[in-house]
């Protein structure tokens, strides 16, 4: 069955440390993103991601870098991790068309 | 300011009762899509409903571009439907979403 995996579910990192979220799908989709939930702001997009080599800025990128190395792959890097980045992280992959996404179970982040 | 918001922010039923979520948005769309989140859940897509009216079982979404609007319709309620459901906007066809900030809809028994 086609799907949107992450890793790790629960992370507990330090500040000023490197983080390093990773998502694969098996949906052969071309496109990828990470979003952040925090309450009362839905979900925003933080990059995202049209094929194997490409990287897009999303809303609100500050403070974060993708790597998408693979179809499958596709990585959200906090090279120095700060507690206003605790959050829920989720990861898609979709086709483009009719807006056919598919959503992984979420990262829980907290930088204490 | 926010392109899409959602109202109310939180709502509680007696199972059985009606619910109408509402989405306004202050842009121009290519579609809107309705999501529900389970409790510390992913998300599942409702529908993809670029305008009109859609329909699936006890769920009905409708989106009126010309008033910049779309509702979720929640008929008899039971409590499985708690959780938080999600608008998104798409602005172009294939374009990323743009997410409202959620209804959290709760069903007491």
């Amino acid at each position: 069955e086609a799907a949107v995996t992450q890793s790790p579910r629960n992370k507990v990192a330090v500040t000023g440390g490197k983080v390093t979220l990773s998502c694969n799908q098996t949906n052969n989709h071309n496109n990828m993103y990470w979003y952040r939930q925090d309450t009362g702001h839905g979900l925003r997009l933080i990059h995202y991601s049209y094929g194997a080599g490409s990287t897009e800025k999303g809303d609100i990128p500050d403070g974060y870098k993708a790597s998408r190395p693979s179809q499958e792959n596709f990585s959200l890097i906090l090279e120095l991790a700060t507690p206003s980045q605790t959050s829920v992280y989720f990861c898609a992959s979709g086709t483009g068309v009719n807006s056919d996404y598919t959503f992984g179970s979420g990262t829980r982040l907290l930088v204490i | 300011g926010q392109q899409v918001q959602q109202s109310p922010a939180s709502l509680v039923l007696q199972e059985g009762e009606n619910a109408e979520l509402q989405c306004n948005f202050s842009t121009s769309l290519n579609s809107m899509q309705w999501f529900y989140q389970r409790p510390g859940g992913s998300l599942v897509s409702l529908f993809y409903n670029p305008s009109g009216t859609k329909h699936s079982g006890r769920l009905t979404s409708t989106t009126v571009i010309k008033e910049r609007r779309s509702s979720l319709h929640i008929s008899s309620s039971q409590t499985t439907d708690s959780g938080t459901y999600l608008c998104a906007l798409e602005r172009n066809a294939g374009a990323k979403l743009t997410f409202g900030g959620g209804t959290r809809l709760t069903v007491r028994p």
